[in-house]
């Protein structure tokens, strides 16, 4: 059973620029959140998918964006890239119905902004 | 407002010894626990949780304890092994959010 993948593993962008990251969920979950791990802090929550809509939002900008996609994969799109935008992106994936509060995280993106 | 504050930031303890990290939350309506373990270059990984109707669980050489009443709960490490060393997180759920609240984590050392 493979558990939650996220790609790329490693992406460098320049400020200004665009970046997409990818989060495939493990089997039989249905909810994807994102969360942004700066060096050496905890996770700080971005926003969560569930039925292919936004349900919750942390305090980040208009900046960040997703979407969630029938499959239950999901998207995490960042608009003018600021320095201050390098870190490690994380998605975790809950199985709503059940316990939804139980989020298995994935490996990261780890995003460097130049 | 929504915080867990998380102590000591550092712990090295020799092998063999016991490792406790404790959390403190201040949402009262926040009802799970997670712990989990960060290791160098990967992901956060449930090692174990709480829900707020239990006071202690265990699972082989980690326990958590909580109290609800004082808003704190504990993870608690035995026979440390150094495989055990990495950053460890803990976290509070919010039903009414949809979100979990980290702790800014403990880097545990585990010497041979």
């Amino acid at each position: 059973d493979a558990g939650v993948t996220q790609s790329p593993t490693h992406l460098i962008k320049t400020r200004g620029q665009q970046v997409t990251l990818r989060c495939s969920p493990k089997s039989g979950h249905d909810t994807v959140s994102w969360y942004q791990q700066a060096l050496g802090q905890g996770p700080q929550f971005i926003f969560q998918y569930y039925e292919e809509e936004e349900r919750q939002r942390g305090n980040f900008p208009d900046r960040f964006s997703g979407h969630q996609f029938p499959n239950y994969s999901s998207e995490l799109n960042v608009n003018a890239l600021l320095l201050g935008d390098s870190a490690l992106y994380l998605c975790a994936s809950s199985p709503t119905l059940v316990r939804e509060e139980t989020q298995y995280f994935g490996p990261g993106t780890r995003l460097l902004v130049l | 407002g929504e915080n867990v504050e998380q102590h000591p930031s550092t712990l090295s303890v020799q092998e063999g010894d016991s490792a406790v990290i404790k959390c403190t939350y201040s949402d009262s309506a926040s009802n799970y626990f997670p712990w989990y373990k960060q290791e160098l270059g990967k992901g956060p990984q449930l090692i174990i949780d709480i829900r707020s109707n239990v006071g202690e669980k265990k699972d082989q050489r980690i326990a958590v304890t909580l109290n609800k009443t004082a808003k704190h709960f504990s993870l608690h490490i035995t026979e440390t092994q150094p495989e055990d060393s990495a950053v460890y997180f803990c976290a509070a759920w919010m039903d009414s959010s949809y979100k979990l609240i980290f702790g800014s984590g403990t880097r545990l050392l585990v010497r041979p």
